[in-house]
């Protein structure tokens, strides 16, 4: 089974702020990763976030962890339909445990 | 760079029928991994390498072999098709161990 869940669907108006949830189960991860994945395509690494810290901007991005909780968020500022595609977050250790993805949809 | 490419990016086999999937990485990474992805589940791992001749298994390896002769090439064998492998499947690529890993394009294998 998986040790990293996200729920499977978000759906949200063009324009407006998306926020894609996670939680992880192993509290040694080291890093945590979004990747986005778009119809027919490999997975591009968005953005990682070192265990040590609290958040990271980059851009439109801004990823937020909480160790105490073990969860991991990704929010995408002024979302556009480009950004239509599945997001997974997984956690490395050892190997890399992935979550099964949520599918944003962004209406214009 | 090219980064990590895979051929063939279709496939449609027969149970019981052999076939390779290649992956290359022209990053000169040390780590690379063969995932599966399959619908409403995340990529599992079948097998992964930290670097030429040195594999090791991944959390679903049963029907799968690999080797890795090369820094560079990581193939992925099925040495008897069944319908359960019908997936898509990825291989990914680092400088060192299982962090900031880069995907291929996938290969779309369909086993009838």
């Amino acid at each position: 089974g998986e040790d990293v869940e996200q729920s499977l669907f978000l759906s949200v108006r063009e324009g407006d702020s998306s926020v894609i949830n996670c939680t992880y189960t192993d509290s040694s991860s080291t890093y945590l990763y979004w990747y986005k994945q778009e119809p027919g395509a490999g997975l591009q690494l968005l953005t990682y976030i070192f265990s040590n810290m609290d958040m990271k901007q980059d851009q439109r991005l801004t990823v937020l962890l909480n160790k105490k909780d073990k969860h991991l968020s990704l929010r995408i500022a002024d979302t556009q339909t480009g950004d239509s595609a599945i997001y997974f977050c997984a956690e490395s250790i050892r190997d890399m445990r992935f979550g099964a993805g949520t599918r944003l949809t962004v209406k214009p | 760079n090219a980064g990590v490419t895979q051929t063939p990016k279709f496939q449609v086999l027969k149970t019981g029928q052999s076939m390779t999937l290649q992956c290359a990485q022209d990053m000169n990474h040390e780590y690379m991994s063969w995932y599966r992805q399959d619908p409403g589940m995340g990529l599992r791992l079948i097998h992964y390498s930290v670097g030429a001749g040195i594999t090791d298994q991944g959390e679903v390896p049963n029907g799968y072999n690999v080797s890795r002769s090369t820094t560079e090439d990581f193939p992925l064998r099925l040495l008897s098709a069944a319908p359960s492998q019908t997936s898509v499947y990825f291989c990914a690529s680092s400088y060192s161990g299982a962090a900031l890993q880069y995907f291929g394009p996938g290969t779309r294998l369909t086993v009838t």
